[in-house]
């Protein structure tokens, strides 16, 4: 199974910062890499896909970059609404989906 | 609007069975696979397996082979899961997820199931 190590676990940023997530594969994944944000007691929502696609209708602040192991998520300027987890997600196959271990992004 | 309703929480006791669901509307429910995530509390997410309602094909990651089922009834547009013996570890919040048709993007999530089990 491939396994997916994100970092960190967590930050603490002001808003109006650079925030920045990485994720790193165990095994090369080409650019089948997806982002979620997860809000306290609410289900995860989609992001970016396929490593840097942002998804419709989601602010131009959050992007996503990289390929093979080494992916890359960053919120340009924080916001207070982005107070959430953040976990990472690829699929080497349809069936075979793994998670990164998440990244809890609270303000300073 | 695509939607994907769950049922709601349950709290059993360790031993029993349990069999949770998650209806989907708005789309062709045959024509998308459905997958189950467990969140233990205060944890990360976890990929449990995956069903295509119109055949009923599953699969299981390897660290929920044997200990769930997942099953789908397209009559009414309902994927489930279920367990046959529960444990305390099962105590976890459980979505379920739908995903775009030929890549594992999950566009869609419903709303969890809190499952406690406690003596």
């Amino acid at each position: 199974d491939i396994q997916m190590t994100q970092s960190p676990s967590s930050l603490s940023a002001s808003v109006g910062d650079r925030v920045t997530i990485t994720c790193q594969a165990s095994q090369d994944i080409s650019n089948y890499l997806n982002w979620y944000q997860q809000k306290p007691g609410k289900a995860p929502k989609l992001l970016i896909y396929d490593a840097s696609n942002l998804e419709t209708g989601v602010p131009s602040r959050f992007s996503g970059s990289g390929s093979g192991t080494d992916f890359t998520f960053t919120i340009s300027s924080l916001q207070p609404e982005d107070i959430a987890t953040y976990y990472c997600q690829q699929y080497d196959n349809l069936l075979s989906l793994t998670f990164g271990g998440g990244t809890k992004v609270e303000i300073k | 609007e695509v939607q994907l309703v769950q049922s709601g929480a349950e709290v059993k006791k360790p031993g029993e069975s349990l069999k949770i669901s998650c209806k989907g509307s708005g789309y062709s429910f045959t024509s998308y696979w459905i997958g189950w995530v467990r969140q233990m509390p205060g944890k990360g997410l976890e990929w449990m397996g995956i069903i295509y309602p119109g055949d009923s094909d599953t699969r299981y990651s390897p660290s929920f082979q044997g200990q769930v089922t997942i099953s789908a009834d397209k009559s009414i547009s309902t994927a489930y899961l279920q367990w046959s013996s529960l444990k305390a570890s099962d105590t976890a919040m459980y979505y379920c997820a739908r995903l775009v048709p030929d890549i594992a993007i999950i566009d869609y999530w419903g709303q969890g199931t809190l499952v406690t089990v406690s003596s």
